[in-house]
């Protein structure tokens, strides 16, 4: 069966400092992949999605970059961490067309 | 690109009573349409999806209703209990998902 890891569970960075979230999905291969944040109490906001290894589409302009080295990886990243950056990052994956499944989350707070 | 917009923000019914989740999207390309339940600091989770070609579904007290030419779509939960309050999300896809902004749904007892 396929399970999707997230990691770090919570986080808790000072503005201005990198980031770096990392999901990495098993029991399948060439998923979509995605980026997705939620701001407290708000809706899912999508970041990144990715269709294959290298493939990268940025939904919101934004300090943060996405890449995916490896198939089933689907790295999160930021030079310079800003407050509004603080959320619930969720990744998640898909094939092609379908249900999408959520990751456990990394709840970021920056201070 | 697409835009769903969902339906009361916040909703509170009694146990026993249904709730009714009302999305609307602007992609007519959209071809899949999945709720997602989100209990408090806990992923989303699927409870039911539907597809274009299809105008109703359920699953025990749980049904979603699609109208393609009005491009909406709705959520309808019966006999209500406390275990279903939480955070519900609308989504439409024709690629990626693009989700609503989330309805609160409260049961009280």
């Amino acid at each position: 069966s396929q399970t999707i890891h997230q990691w770090p569970a919570t986080l808790v960075q000072p503005v201005g400092s990198p980031l770096s979230l990392e999901c990495t999905v098993e029991g399948t291969s060439n998923p979509n992949l995605y980026w997705y944040r939620q701001a407290a109490g708000r809706g899912l906001q999508l970041l990144f999605y990715s269709v294959g290894i290298g493939q990268i589409s940025s939904e919101v302009p934004q300090n943060l970059s996405a890449s995916r080295p490896q198939d089933r990886q689907f790295i999160l990243s930021s030079k310079k961490l800003l407050l509004s950056d603080s959320g619930f990052y969720l990744c998640a994956w898909s094939l092609p067309v379908g249900e999408q499944f959520f990751g456990p989350g990394t709840r970021l707070t920056v201070l | 690109g697409e835009n769903v917009e969902q339906h009361p923000s916040t909703l509170s019914v009694q146990e026993g009573d249904s709730a009714v989740i009302k999305c609307t999207y602007s992609d007519s390309a959209s071809n899949y349409f999945p709720w997602y339940k989100q209990e408090l600091g806990k992923r989303p989770q699927l409870i039911i999806d539907i597809r274009s070609n299809v105008g109703e579904k359920k699953d025990q007290r749980i049904a979603v209703t699609l109208n393609k030419t009005a491009k909406h779509f709705s959520l309808h939960i019966t006999e209500t209990q406390p275990e279903d309050s939480a955070v519900y999300f609308c989504a439409a896809s024709g690629y990626a998902l693009n989700f609503g902004k989330g309805t609160s749904l409260l049961v009280t007892p």
